[in-house]
């Protein structure tokens, strides 16, 4: 089992509605999550990040994390077709060291806003 | 510069070659991660360096992966010997302070290296 899954998708949905992507973790002992953003040839551009169980929203995201069921969510409201890239799911590495907090990524969805 | 930096932007190299990959860290960011990135999947871990010491390269897949950053800043991942396996984006990202939780990791454009 990865140790952050996502659903691969893509995932289509049209523009004004809610795109909703999730992303399952293994270990308990993960503290913090990130949404990163992707376009096709560029990097991952950080969003949200969340380490509190619950939601917490900024702008017309929001991110869920229920750490009993151990699954992290990202909600986008009023989608626009500028959303449309992939979004990874990470978490550091449950284990630190020296204050490595390197990043378990998901395999990424790719989301498509259809105007 | 305002971000990481990343050189080359696309590398293309014949099966056996050596290539040299930079990154250019936001200044004063102490930590510095490699990343890879195949085709349709997340980044991978390879590599940190909190200043210039290396100290997790789990995540190298093989002895002919090798990384260095000796002033604590600009770093070189080098690859010996590549193979057509080898093909991926490199992402390298860079953090302000180790030890300081969720705090972002920012990321390179990364380089498209090409092993024919």
């Amino acid at each position: 089992q990865k140790e952050v899954e996502q659903n691969s998708g893509p995932l289509s949905v049209p523009e004004g509605a809610i795109a909703s992507l999730n992303c399952t973790y293994s270990d308990r002992g993960s503290q913090s999550f990130f949404w990163y953003r992707q376009y096709s040839g560029k990097s991952p551009e950080l969003i949200m990040f969340i380490y509190s169980n619950g939601d917490k929203e900024d702008g017309r995201f929001t991110a869920q994390l229920n750490k009993a069921s151990q699954y992290v969510s990202l909600l986008i409201r009023d989608s626009q077709p500028s959303d449309s890239a992939t979004y990874l799911c990470a978490g550091p590495r449950p284990h630190y060291n020296f204050g490595n907090e390197k990043l378990t990524f998901g395999t990424g969805t790719r989301l498509t806003i259809i105007p | 510069g305002a971000g990481v930096s990343q050189s080359p932007r696309y590398k293309v190299a014949k099966r056996g070659q050596d290539v040299a990959l930079r990154c250019d860290p936001i200044s004063g960011h102490v930590s510095l991660f490699w990343y890879q990135q195949a085709l349709g999947q997340g980044p991978e871990f390879l590599t940190y360096f909190q200043n210039e010491a290396q100290l997790d390269k789990s995540g190298l897949p093989s002895d002919r992966f090798f990384a260095e950053r000796p002033e604590g800043s600009v770093s070189t991942l080098k690859i010996q010997r590549t193979q057509q396996e080898d093909s991926a984006v490199y992402l390298c990202a860079s953090s302000f302070f180790p030890g300081v939780r969720n705090q972002p990791q920012h990321f390179g454009d990364g380089t498209r290296l090409s092993i024919l």
